[in-house]
């Protein structure tokens, strides 16, 4: 079983829709918890942190359930600049590094 | 000029030659890191430094080797580089524990 297990979709929804992505992780032990984005062929950037109170950037919130071991990330009112893939991201507390998913794709279209 | 460099942004090789990916770093982390991308399995990572006197393996480090020249610098080299080293690599760089990653813009790489 891989330690962060995402869907890789893709995801294609209209401008202006909800959409939500989840993510899984299996060592209960995992201390921190990253959204990345990354655009086709471009490098990985970090969209944002994951709190256990859950936290909102905008039009992106984060949720963590540590009881499930679950990530979420939603969008409201995608834009078409939304379209990437999105990587779950867990550091392992095992050695301290970071563990990426295999990413979520979505395409937002007109 | 952007954080973390790397050269060269492309390059195609042939099986059984010796190649080295550079990465450049003007963040002044200590942490570096090398992953490869591949369609499918996400970022693996290859090998990681904490400091200049520091190198780990990482999950996928047979075939490669790296040398942290300085606090600034991190190289990766495939020494007999194989068709299945076709990837995308990144390197990154973190501050601490718990602080994201930095990513360089990638080498992509072609064994023929």
């Amino acid at each position: 079983r891989k330690e962060v297990e995402q869907d890789p979709g893709p995801f294609n929804v209209p401008e202006g829709a909800t959409v939500a992505f989840n993510c899984t992780y299996s060592n209960s032990a995992s201390q921190s918890f990253f959204w990345y984005r990354q655009d086709c062929r471009k490098e990985p950037k970090l969209l944002m942190s994951v709190y256990s109170s859950g936290n909102e950037d905008g039009r992106f919130t984060a949720q963590l359930n540590r009881a499930s071991q679950y990530i979420s990330l939603l969008i409201r009112d995608s834009k078409l600049s939304d379209s990437a893939t999105y990587l779950c991201v867990v550091r392992s507390s095992n050695t301290g590094k970071l563990i990426f998913g295999q990413g979520t794709t979505l395409q937002v279209k007109p | 000029d952007a954080d973390v460099t790397q050269t060269p942004r492309n390059r195609i090789t042939k099986t059984g030659k010796r190649i080295m990916l550079e990465c450049s770093q003007t963040k002044g982390h200590d942490r570096m890191y090398w992953y490869r991308q591949d369609p499918g399995l996400g970022l693996r990572l290859i090998y990681y430094s904490f400091d200049v006197k520091d190198i780990n393996k990482g999950e996928i480090s047979d075939g490669y080797s790296v040398s942290r020249q300085a606090q600034a610098k991190f190289s990766l080299s495939l020494e007999s580089a194989i068709p299945n080293q076709t990837a995308l690599y990144f390197c990154a760089t973190s501050a601490r524990e718990n602080y994201g990653y930095t990513f360089g813009s990638g080498t992509r790489l072609t064994v023929v």
